[in-house]
This record gives C-alpha cells, structure tokens and sequence, in this order.
C-alpha cells in the first residue's frame, strides 16, 4: 500500500494531452522534491522529471510537471503511441525516512 | 553520465540471503550529495524503494524491509552491495539500482537483474 496515490490509468487520442495526479501528505510530497518516471515494459525506468518541475537533457518539453501542496501532476502534451508506457511518481518520506514510489500509471494512447 | 551494473545469482532458495553488486563507472561512490540505492520491481508490480547509502557510508532503508536489509560500500571497487536475508517468495523481482540525490529518488538506473526465490 503505497503512501502516494495515482491514477491505475489515463488515455487519450494522439496529439491529445494527458494528466497523471500523484497525491501524497505533508511527510512526503508538500515538502520534499518530487521526481517522474517512465518505464517501457522489459526495461527500466527513466528519469522524466527531477526537482518537481526540471527535466533532464534529451526529455522534450511536450512533458511537464508541477507541484501544489500535498499533490504533483505530471503532463505530456502532443501524445504519441511512443508515450504508451507507465508512469510513476517518486519522493522522500520525512516521516518514513525512506524513499517512496506511486503505483504507477498506465497510459494508453487510443 | 554514470552508468550502474548489477551483478549476482539470479536464483535464491528460500531462508537464504540474497546478495547483489552494483559496478559503478563515468563516476564515483565517493561523490559528495549523491546517494547509492537500490529498488526492486516484483513481476507485473510496482517499483519498491529498498535503501541507499551515501558517501559517508550512512544508510536509509525501507521500514517494511529494514530488519533483513544490509547495504554497504566498497570505494576501492567503486562499487555497493544488497543483501537481503530469509528471503520468501515474496522476494522475487527485478533488482535496480540506482543513483540518487537531493532532488530526485534515482536519477540514474542499471538495467536491473530478475532475482527468483525458489527452492
């Protein structure tokens, strides 16, 4: 049982834009850096977002994020087949002390 | 950019220890404000964040596995180590691991390694 939430999963036409909600507490999210993953199934996952709202080089800006309060949003605008993976969100637990993963988010392009 | 390699048995018999290596090369474990952890993903699940080490050799691990996690550091091989004793079948998942720091839970990752716990 994960202490982040998010959807199982989000769909969209291509070229379309999608959201993925990952919602937490004040131990983790509201004040901690939140980073986003992608992951294609057989591989491991890949860094999207760093620092809440950064993206490393080579990460196109058709995917963005932000951070208010105790909940991140993750958005990929301009949706290609290629974005179909899963999506996961990650933070620090202050009062776990430990490192805390979402349970992921599918995305599907229809 | 820094590049990770698990190594280690990919099979392990229940009660027994599971122990893996990440080779760590483009950078070193050394490194002031990045830490050396390790994730695990069992199959058609989620990723699971186990523990990291840092450069001082302090240590956070998760409160569901603490009590049979053990990381540790070998800066001479530029490399860490999982161990994770009295495994179930539980246990069964790829391992990552992985770079972290101040402003993000893992930055870069290996590629991981599928460790099965059978008899």
């Amino acid at each position: 049982q994960s202490v982040l939430t998010q959807p199982p999963s989000v769909s969209a036409a291509p070229g379309q834009k999608v959201t993925i909600s990952c919602s937490g507490s004040s131990s983790n999210i509201a004040n901690n850096f939140v980073s986003w993953y992608q992951q294609f199934p057989g591989t491991a996952p890949k860094l999207l977002i760093y620092e809440n709202r950064k993206r490393p080089s080579g990460i196109p800006d058709r995917f963005s994020a932000s951070k208010s309060g105790t909940s991140a949003t993750l958005g990929i605008t301009g949706l290609q087949t290629g974005d179909e993976a899963d999506y996961y969100c990650g933070t620090w637990d202050s009062s776990l002390s430990a490192g805390v993963f979402g349970p992921g988010t599918k995305v599907t392009v229809l | 950019q820094v590049q990770l390699q698990e190594s280690g048995p990919g099979l392990v018999k229940p009660s027994e220890t599971l122990s893996l290596t990440c080779t760590v090369s483009g950078g070193s474990v050394s490194t002031v404000n990045f830490y050396w952890s390790w994730i695990r993903q069992p199959p058609g699940k989620g990723l699971e964040w186990i523990g990291f080490i840092s450069n001082t050799g302090s240590t956070y691990y998760s409160p569901s596995l603490k009590t049979r996690v053990t990381i540790s550091v070998d800066t001479s091989k530029n490399e860490f180590s999982l161990r994770l004793s009295s495994v179930t079948a539980a246990d069964t998942a790829v391992y990552y691991c992985a770079r972290e720091s101040p402003v993000s839970l893992a930055e870069d990752w290996g590629q991981g390694t599928l460790v099965t716990v059978s008899s």
